[in-house]
């Protein structure tokens, strides 16, 4: 079974600056995406980033990048300049081709102005 | 309305009361997803429907939960005889077919509904 782990409960940051949430995942496919949704008070879930296992260039969207490792597991997310609106619980996901999401424990991220 | 809704938002119930989660996908998704977020957790498998069909429910905890999507699309999420370990909150997110321009395994979500069985 797939599994998705984040070992960070809670983040901080200073407004402008940079951070990392890292996430691990176990799986025996090859052939798989990993996600990162961003889910503030009103528990609306938002897509912030995706990744295709097969590409080995890392995601980018605005100031949001991913360092993927696969042969490590490994799925990060940094997140650089910090907004308030950055504060949020952001969730690591998994999922194979056309299939349910498995989700991480979630990290709390505080930016702090 | 462009995204995914569901209905009602919030939900008290009384231990033993019955219980139906409404959830309207956005219009032209065939897939559709049901989770269950527990407080400080993060969201857990429950069902998947692609078009009517209900092609997996093992996520479904107990046989009190039953899951519907009969015209493949609005779908509905009833719980018989709520227990107060079914306070949660239920996520329904939808997802376009490949090639129909939007990404593949992309999921949109709706806002949820927090049901807390008293």
């Amino acid at each position: 079974a797939q599994t998705v782990t984040q070992s960070q409960p809670e983040m901080s940051v200073q407004e402008a600056e940079t951070v990392t949430l890292s996430c691990t995942y176990d799986t025996s496919e090859s052939d798989y995406y990993l996600f990162w949704y961003k889910q503030p008070p009103s528990r609306q879930m938002i897509l912030v980033i995706r990744q295709e296992a097969y590409k080995q260039q890392n995601a980018t969207e605005n100031r949001f990048s991913v360092n993927f490792q696969k042969a490590a597991k490994s799925f990060s997310l940094k997140i650089s300049d910090s907004q308030l609106g950055d504060a949020a619980m952001y969730f690591c996901a998994y999922a194979t081709s056309g299939s349910r999401l498995t989700f991480g424990e979630g990290t709390q991220l505080t930016v702090n102005p | 309305g462009a995204g995914v809704s569901q209905s009602p938002r919030y939900k008290v119930a009384k231990r033993g009361q019955d219980v139906a989660l409404r959830c309207d996908p956005i219009s032209g998704h065939v897939s559709l997803f049901w989770y269950q977020q527990a407080l400080g957790q993060g969201p857990e498998f429950l069902t998947y429907f692609q078009n009517e069909a209900q092609l997996d429910k093992s996520g479904l905890p107990s046989d009190r939960f039953f899951a519907e999507r009969p015209e493949g699309s609005v779908s509905t999420l009833k719980i018989q005889r709520t227990q107060q370990e079914d306070s949660a909150v239920y996520l329904c997110a939808s997802s376009s077919p490949l090639g129909a321009g939007g990404k593949d395994n992309e999921q949109f979500f709706g806002p949820g509904t927090r049901l807390t069985v008293l």
